[in-house]
């Protein structure tokens, strides 16, 4: 099974700031690496497929880089509504694997 | 409107059976992949199984630690995606989200998600 790895698993930041989330993968998987947002309580949401497309509606202040192993999420101004958990999931190979998360949280 | 409704979690004992129910509307349901992906208590995402669609003979594929025990179905004139589970053990307890996946590149990924069903297994 591919192991996926994030960093760092929590973070504290402030409102405007530029936040950057890594995720590796233990074998290369191209650039099949999705992001998903989770907020306590409720369903993740789908940010990016493809190491970088956005989804449907979703905000350009998102965005998604890298192929191979590495990857990463950046915020570009954090807002109120971006403090949640986020994972790197690869849709490369089956079995289907998620990163254990990283939580963004208030400074 | 797009949306993806669970239903049929509960309360069920180990070694008991329980079968999931996710309603599609708002999109052509049988064009997609469909999948079920389960979150434990405090813990993060884990993808449990899928269902390919017509063009694909509806083959499935599991993760290791359901295979055997968990069914992945769909009935598309129905709109609809299943998961029969049955021999659930206590680290079945989880919400079990129901997902759609679409394709890019060859490869098909999850765009929408469904608001989940909670599963406790307990005796």
């Amino acid at each position: 099974d591919i192991q996926m790895t994030q960093s760092p698993s929590s973070l504290s930041a402030s409102v405007g700031d530029r936040v950057t989330i890594t995720c590796r993968a233990s074998q290369g998987i191209s650039n099949y690496l999705a992001w998903f947002q989770q907020k306590p309580g409720k369903a993740p949401k789908s940010l990016i497929y493809g190491a970088s497309s956005l989804q449907s509606g979703v905000p350009s202040k998102f965005s998604g880089s890298g192929s191979g192993t590495d990857f990463t999420l950046t915020i570009s101004s954090l807002q109120p509504e971006d403090f949640a958990t986020y994972y790197c999931q690869q849709h490369d190979t089956y079995p289907l694997t998620f990163g254990g998360g990283t939580k963004v949280e208030m400074k | 409107e797009v949306q993806l409704v669970e239903s049929g979690g509960g309360l069920v004992q180990p070694g008991g059976s329980l079968r999931l129910s996710c309603a599609t509307s708002g999109f052509t349901f049988s064009d997609h992949y469909m999948d079920w992906v389960r979150q434990a208590p405090g813990k993060g995402l884990e993808w449990v199984g899928r269902t390919r669609n017509k063009a694909n003979s509806y083959s499935t594929e599991y993760a290791a630690s359901v295979k055997g025990r968990f069914t992945v179905s769909r009935d598309d004139s129905k709109n609809s995606l299943y998961l029969q589970m049955n021999s659930l053990e206590i680290e079945d307890t989880a919400v079990y989200y129901c997902a759609r996946s679409s394709t890019a590149m060859s490869r098909w990924y999850f765009d929408l998600w469904g608001r989940g069903t909670l599963v406790t297994v307990s005796s």
